[in-house]
């Protein structure tokens, strides 16, 4: 079956940092494209970054270019999103995905990361 | 770039048909064959539901289609179940300087 497992979220101040993890079951994870997709609380869905099968090749949304980092570990199966300088706005559900010819398929369950002081 | 324009909101009564849009631009929708549709319930992640316009993964019933005219995309959803209610949601690829464009959301009721 194929799985995508997110985990990290938390409450955590402006400011802060926080790292998510993405463990994937199920797919040849050493040859896919990975984005993370942000859903903040009764909005739509936002791109947030994405990186190549082997982690040369990264890009980022604007609005969180030079705050996150996206990395992998293919010995693990397992995709990383590292956030720096969290603000209020960067609240949301934070999904993985992969990404293969532009569809995003399969999803992960979300993982809820909270800035609030 | 902005996002892709979806009605807020569709209705329909068990068993017609209802056909959410989605606009966009010759740089993404019109552009390209890469239009791709979600399905989300309340509180759990996005299903793909239709690829590349109008394809449909396994699994997705054939209830389920796609279309595009021009920079506009069009999922139509026949003969309407209770379970289909949730939110859908468009993207589209629009060049590689714009990776993940997606639409607002259109929240799709069931009478």
């Amino acid at each position: 079956e194929v799985q995508l497992v997110e985990s990290g979220g938390d409450l955590v101040q402006p400011g802060g940092s926080l790292r998510l993890s993405c463990a994937a079951s199920g797919l040849t994870f050493s040859s896919d494209w990975m984005d993370w997709v942000r859903q903040a609380p009764g909005k739509g869905l936002v791109w947030v970054s994405r990186i190549g099968p082997d982690g040369t090749y990264t890009s980022y949304a604007d609005s969180v270019k030079g705050r996150f980092t996206i990395s992998r570990d293919n010995a693990k199966s397992t995709l990383y999103l590292q956030m720096n300088s969290l603000r209020g706005e960067d609240t949301a559900v934070y999904y993985c995905s992969r990404v293969e010819y532009w569809k995003f398929d399969p999803w992960g369950q979300g993982t809820l990361v909270t800035v609030s002081s | 770039q902005s996002a892709l324009t979806q009605p807020p909101s569709a209705s329909g009564s068990p068993g017609q048909s209802v056909t959410i849009s989605c606009t966009g631009t010759s740089s993404d929708v019109g552009g390209y064959n890469y239009v791709s549709w979600y399905q989300q319930h309340p509180g759990k992640a996005p299903k793909l539901m239709i690829y590349e316009v109008s394809k449909r993964p396994s699994g997705v019933p054939d209830r389920f289609s796609g279309s595009k005219s021009g920079n506009t995309a069009s999922l139509t959803v026949s003969g309407l179940q209770a379970e289909d209610e949730a939110d859908y949601y468009c993207s589209s690829f629009a060049g590689s300087n714009n990776l993940g464009l997606f639409g607002g959301g259109t929240k799709l009721t069931v009478l």
